[in-house]
C-alpha cells in the first residue's frame, strides 16, 4: 500500500509570513498533484509535477518534486488571507488512481 | 476548459428515499471517478469508470449504484442510505494520466 504522509496537519500564520508543506512517502509515484480545497467545495488543481527534481512556480507558490519521486513540497511566499484553505497532495499510482495525503489546513490571519 | 459540473449542490434525503447525483464533463476525458469526503479528511475513492465501464469498486455498499450512460456523464444512484453516509460527494475526471479534475461536489445529508 502506498502511503503519503503530509505535514503539518494544521498551520496558522500571520499575513506576510512564508510557509512550507511537505508530502513524504517510502513509495515512488509517477506524478504528484497539489490541490487546494475550500469548505464545501471540490479540490482545485494547483499543479502536477512528473519529473524527479522538478520545480514549478505559480505566482507566490513553489512546488518541488523530490529527485526520487517519493516526496514533494509546497512553499508559499508572503501568505495572504486568500491562501486559507485545505491543501492536499496526491500521488499518481497504477490504474490512473491517486493516493491522497491527509491534508494541511492553512489559516492565514490578516 | 477543465470544468466538471455536479448537480445538485445540496441534497437532503430520508433513509427510505431514492435519489441520484449527476456529474458531467466535456473535456473528452475517458476516466471518471466518484469520491466520498468526510469533514477534515481527504477524499476516499468509491468507483472508477474507464471508457464507460466500471473498472474499480472500492468495496462500496450496494446502496450506492454508479452508472455511466455515456462518456460525458456519470451518475450515482442512492437508495436506503444511512445517516453515516452524509458527506461531500465528489466527481472527478481524467484524460487517462494521473491528473484528475474535480467537480464542486454534492453536499449530502441523510436524515
Amino acid at each position: 500500500t502506498q502511503l503519503l504522509e503530509q505535514s503539518p496537519q494544521f498551520l496558522s500564520i500571520q499575513e506576510g509570513e512564508n510557509l512550507t508543506v511537505y508530502c513524504n512517502s517510502s513509495s515512488v509515484f509517477s506524478s504528484l498533484q497539489w490541490y487546494r480545497q475550500e469548505p464545501g467545495e471540490g479540490p482545485v488543481l494547483l499543479v502536477t509535477v512528473v519529473t524527479g527534481g522538478e520545480v514549478k512556480k505559480l505566482k507566490r507558490l513553489t512546488f518541488q518534486f523530490g529527485d526520487a519521486r517519493k516526496d514533494s513540497s509546497l512553499h508559499i511566499t508572503a501568505a495572504q488571507p486568500g491562501d486559507t484553505g485545505l491543501y492536499l497532495c496526491a500521488g499518481g499510482r497504477a490504474g490512473n488512481m491517486l493516493t491522497f495525503g491527509g491534508g494541511t489546513r492553512l489559516m492565514v490571519k490578516p | 476548459d477543465t470544468e466538471v459540473t455536479q448537480t445538485p449542490k445540496h441534497l437532503v434525503m430520508g433513509m427510505t428515499n431514492k435519489k441520484s447525483l449527476k456529474c458531467e464533463q466535456h473535456m473528452g476525458h475517458r476516466a471518471m471517478y466518484w469520491y466520498k469526503q468526510k469533514a477534515k479528511k481527504p477524499p476516499e475513492l468509491m468507483f472508477v469508470y474507464s471508457y464507460e465501464k466500471l473498472s474499480i469498486n472500492e468495496s462500496v455498499p450496494s446502496r450506492f449504484s454508479p452508472e455511466c450512460p455515456n462518456s460525458s456523464l456519470l451518475n450515482l444512484h442512492l437508495h436506503a442510505l444511512q445517516p453515516e453516509d452524509s458527506a461531500l460527494y465528489l466527481c472527478a475526471s481524467s484524460h487517462g494520466g494521473d491528473t484528475q479534475y474535480f467537480g464542486p461536489g454534492t453536499r449530502l445529508t441523510v436524515l
